[in-house]
């Protein structure tokens, strides 16, 4: 278990809808970041947050977003869902801004858009 | 932006032998150079990472050598073993704006090792 959690572990949707993901990161730690793994894409930054402030953004699609609450856990929302969004989709965290102490993964969720 | 290129994208070696995976990257202003181990429909697991002011790390059989100059960064692993059998992620930090952001990966390199 690496600290990290994330909900749910699979999601299957339609076309056009919306989800949202979420993530706890490990305690003490202050930065999530989004990442989204296809088999043709590779693993892509998504985005960034940092005690509840966006930090950084990277190939995030318009109809994506996400937040950090102040708990410190964070959702990610994929909307006007498309086939081409299926994918795992993974958070990180870490206890600094720069993200080169501790940058732990969770487990991933499975999205499937039919 | 940066960008990470990762060879070779299948490396089959002899349980025994070593395996080494390069990587070059395009941002001379990335300084830190994590690699990642992904079994299948499992998470990505930090196994070694390497900062732009050192030129060599080891850890046991892993190991990691950076060249600023030319901007590229190899994994060696000795003695391999059936269990280091993986997909194996390179990354380089990218900034943006006013400081760090996210990690720029490879598309990875799946390592078989044969018994």
């Amino acid at each position: 278990d690496s600290g990290v959690t994330q909900t749910p572990k699979h999601l299957i949707t339609a076309t056009g809808q919306r989800v949202t993901l979420r993530c706890s990161p490990r305690s003490g730690d202050l930065s999530v970041y989004w990442y989204q793994q296809s088999l043709d894409q590779g693993l892509q930054f998504l985005i960034q947050y940092y005690n509840g402030e966006e930090r950084a953004k990277g190939n995030i699609l318009e109809r994506f977003s996400a937040q950090q609450f102040p708990d410190l856990h964070s959702e990610l929302n994929l909307s006007s869902l498309e086939l081409g969004d299926s994918a795992l989709y993974f958070c990180a965290s870490s206890i600094n801004r720069q993200g080169d102490v501790g940058y732990t993964f969770g487990s991933g969720t499975r999205l499937t858009v039919v | 932006g940066e960008n990470v290129e990762q060879h070779p994208s299948t490396l089959s070696v002899q349980e025994g032998d070593s395996a080494v995976i390069k990587c070059t990257y395009s941002d001379s202003a990335s300084n830190y150079f994590p690699w990642y181990k992904q079994e299948l429909g499992k998470r990505p697991q930090l196994i070694i990472d390497i900062r732009s002011n050192v030129g060599e790390k080891k850890d046991q059989r892993i190991a990691v050598t950076l060249n600023k100059t030319a901007k590229h960064f190899s994994l060696h692993i000795t003695e391999t073993q059936p269990e280091d059998s993986a997909v194996y992620f390179c990354a380089a930090r990218m900034y943006s704006g006013g400081g760090a952001d996210g990690l720029t990966f490879g598309k990875g390199t799946h390592l078989i090792i044969q018994p």
